[in-house]
């Protein structure tokens, strides 16, 4: 089984710095993907950025880059440069890969960010 | 990325009543699809998984007979919640995978279901 977890109360970051989301992981998979996603308060859950278990270098996708330290199973989310819009829920997800149409998503309990201005 | 549509984005319905969303992929073709259900605060719970042109898979404890799921073609799939009572008030979210061996899972806007 898999499991997510998001340990970290709600985060306060200032504006134009930079905040690291903490998520671990648990699987005995070998071939996993690891995924955030955003949710604003509107409710829409956009996806950030993705990790491959075989992936050896982190995923950057502008602000956003995952430190992935399979080691360790740990795939934290770090924002550069927070902005205002920044703020919302995140949640760490993964998923076993080449399994079949329809293996699922594992959530975590997600992680409120708030930006001060 | 890929466009998931969800619709409608808000319903409030009578006790009773049934209600349905759709869920569509609009650049893709999704091969499964994924209904989710949220509580306020909380992470999203998978309710089912369906594939085109065959039965979907519930999650334990979830009625079947209570949330109708039918994926009818590769960028449509439907939740009917059936005879809706005010505990199936909700956010439900759907998502949205292509086939292929594609990684990326690409949800919809939701939709907030108030039932008086």
């Amino acid at each position: 089984a898999q499991k997510i977890t998001q340990t970290q109360p709600g985060m306060f970051v200032q504006e134009k710095e930079a905040v690291t989301l903490d998520c671990t992981y648990d699987t005995s998979d070998q071939s996993y993907g690891l995924f955030w996603y955003k949710q604003p308060s509107s409710g829409e859950m956009i996806f950030l950025i993705y990790q491959g278990s075989y992936d050896e270098q982190n995923a950057t996708e502008g602000r956003y880059s995952l430190n992935f330290q399979k080691a360790r199973k740990s795939a934290n989310l770090v924002i550069s440069a927070s902005q205002l819009g920044d703020s919302a829920m995140y949640f760490c997800a993964m998923r076993e890969l080449y399994t079949g149409a329809n293996s699922k998503l594992t959530f975590g309990k997600g992680i409120t960010l708030s930006v001060r201005p | 990325g890929a466009v998931v549509s969800q619709h409608p984005s808000r319903v409030i319905c009578k006790s009773g009543t049934s209600v349905k969303i759709e869920c569509r992929s609009l650049d893709f073709q999704a091969t499964t699809m994924f209904w989710y259900r949220q509580f306020p605060k909380q992470s999203l719970m998978l309710m089912a998984t369906s594939n085109e042109g065959s039965k979907a898979t519930y999650e334990q404890g979830v009625e079947k007979d209570k949330f109708l799921i039918n994926h009818a073609s590769l960028t449509l799939s439907t939740l009917t919640v059936t005879s809706a009572h005010p505990e199936d008030s909700s956010f439900y979210i759907c998502s949205a995978r292509a086939g292929g061996g594609t990684v990326g899972q690409y949800f919809g806007p939701g939709t907030r279901l108030l039932v008086l």
